[in-house]
């Protein structure tokens, strides 16, 4: 199970957001990844194997974390950063998402 | 360019079953996993199932084991996704995606609706 922290962000404009992902048990770092979900759109990989930006993702964003504590950092947010962001695993045979983090501009 | 196009939006009846396809283009269709994610109306993304196309070995979230069934046709490169014995609860936006063995990808289809409503 991930559980995502806070439900909600609100961060002004230029700011720095920092969502966190907590799993039940240990993960193997690889396997952890992060989306953005924009309405209307398809989710967006922003994050592979905890702290690998996905090809076109700009350095603003960064990934971190072991063990059980993952989080998602974005620097100098921007409105095109406003969405809800996933961390995603597969662990158990089975793949799974957090409930996400809406992230909107304060 | 790599391109996972599905087909249009649904409406059935509960208890009814649905089929979603899932069309790859512009890679080699076994050298990657196709994910299906589903998110309800108000609701976050639930992973429901991982497919290797090559071998036709499906792992599937154990709520939906029984239920969920996929099939690959290789001539067309399309993967197909059924859920049998709908309910409301089945209402949701399905999304195909490009992924490794584990993990969801870059590369997404559009999204399909689904609506169950009698």
């Amino acid at each position: 199970v991930l559980t995502q922290s806070p439900a909600t962000l609100s961060v002004s404009a230029g700011d720095r957001a920092t969502l966190s992902c907590r799993a039940s048990q240990n993960i193997d770092s690889t396997y952890l990844a992060w989306f953005q979900h924009r309405p209307g759109q398809a989710p967006r990989l922003l994050i592979y194997a905890t702290s690998s930006r996905a090809k076109g993702i700009p350095d603003r964003y960064s990934g971190s974390g072991s063990g059980t504590d993952f989080s998602l950092t974005i620097t100098r947010l921007e409105s095109e950063d406003v969405g809800v962001y996933y961390c995603h695993h597969y662990g158990g045979a089975a793949g799974t998402f957090g409930q996400g983090t809406k992230v909107e501009i304060k | 360019q790599v391109q996972l196009v599905q087909s249009g939006a649904e409406v059935q009846k509960p208890g009814a079953s649905m089929r979603v396809s899932c069309k790859a283009s512009g890679y080699s269709l076994t050298n990657f996993y196709i994910h299906w994610v589903r998110q309800a109306p108000g609701q976050g993304l639930e992973w429901l199932a991982v497919v290797d196309p090559g071998e036709t070995n499906t792992r599937i979230v154990p709520k939906l084991q029984g239920r969920l069934t996929t099939t690959t046709d290789m001539s067309t490169t399309t993967i197909y996704m059924e859920l049998s014995r709908l309910t409301s609860d089945d209402t949701a936006v399905y999304y195909c995606a490009r992924g490794s063995r584990f993990l969801a990808g870059a590369f997404w289809g559009q999204g399909t609706h689904v609506t169950v409503s009698s």
